[in-house]
């Protein structure tokens, strides 16, 4: 059962080109989360996706970032012109559909992430 | 909004047993979480409290008091993989249900 896929795992982009980040969650997750980390930090929230659905955006950038989680394929997340500061660790997480009863709470699966190099 | 306090480095030796603590402040506490993360790698769940009281899960345990909004994650029996950071989460109707605000998380070194 494979787990959540990134890709790519490294992404090096000059200032004011794109980059695009990949997510395929878990086998059966509908949610997909977005993280940035930033060196030394904590992970950052960003989005919270369900298929064909923005859920919660309260942590994206206002200008030059967006996200996406079509009916099919996976999940994008984009970044415009990117600048030397959105150069960080750009994780995803996925949780399953239905909030498990138990333990485990809202435990997400993390993959492995994508490390966004700007020059 | 929403804030998580955790010390940022702790040390300890092999075999010891350390406690990282998480407090934090929110509105609607639904539960909270620890997750491991070792360098370059992605963060894994660990534990989940949301009511009072200790959960044990093997060598890790999570503790939490929803009246002093405060948590610690205890490891007994350190060996050096433990050495990684731990972070804590936290769930709550003021952050939205599903989504997680992480702490800045606790650096662990575990020497021999």
């Amino acid at each position: 059962n494979a787990g959540v896929m990134q890709n790519p795992r490294h992404l090096v982009r000059r200032r004011g080109q794109e980059a695009r980040l990949r997510c395929s969650p878990m086998k059966g997750h509908s949610h997909v989360y977005w993280y940035r980390q930033l060196p030394e930090e904590g992970l950052k929230f960003m989005v919270y996706l369900q298929k064909e659905n923005i859920i919660d955006e309260s942590g994206m950038p206002k200008e030059r970032f967006s996200a996406e989680f079509p009916k099919e394929g996976p999940s994008i997340l984009r970044i415009q012109q990117v600048v030397r500061g959105d150069s960080a660790a750009y994780f995803c997480a996925s949780s399953p559909p239905v909030r498990l009863a138990g333990a485990s709470g809202n435990e997400q699966f993390f993959g492995p992430g994508t490390r966004l190099t700007v020059l | 909004g929403q804030s998580l306090e955790q010390p940022s480095e702790v040390t300890a030796v092999e075999g010891a047993i350390v406690q990282i603590n998480c407090t934090y402040q929110t509105s609607g506490f639904y539960g909270l979480s620890w997750y491991q993360q070792h360098d370059g790698g992605a963060p894994t769940f660990l534990s989940y409290n949301a009511l009072d009281g200790l959960e044990e899960t093997g060598r890790f345990s999570s503790f939490l008091s929803r009246s002093d909004s405060y948590g610690y994650l205890l490891l007994q029996e350190l060996q050096m993989k433990d050495s990684a950071s731990y972070f804590c989460a936290v769930e709550s109707q003021d952050t939205g249900f599903q989504k997680l605000v992480f702490g800045t998380g606790t650096r662990l070194l575990v020497s021999p």
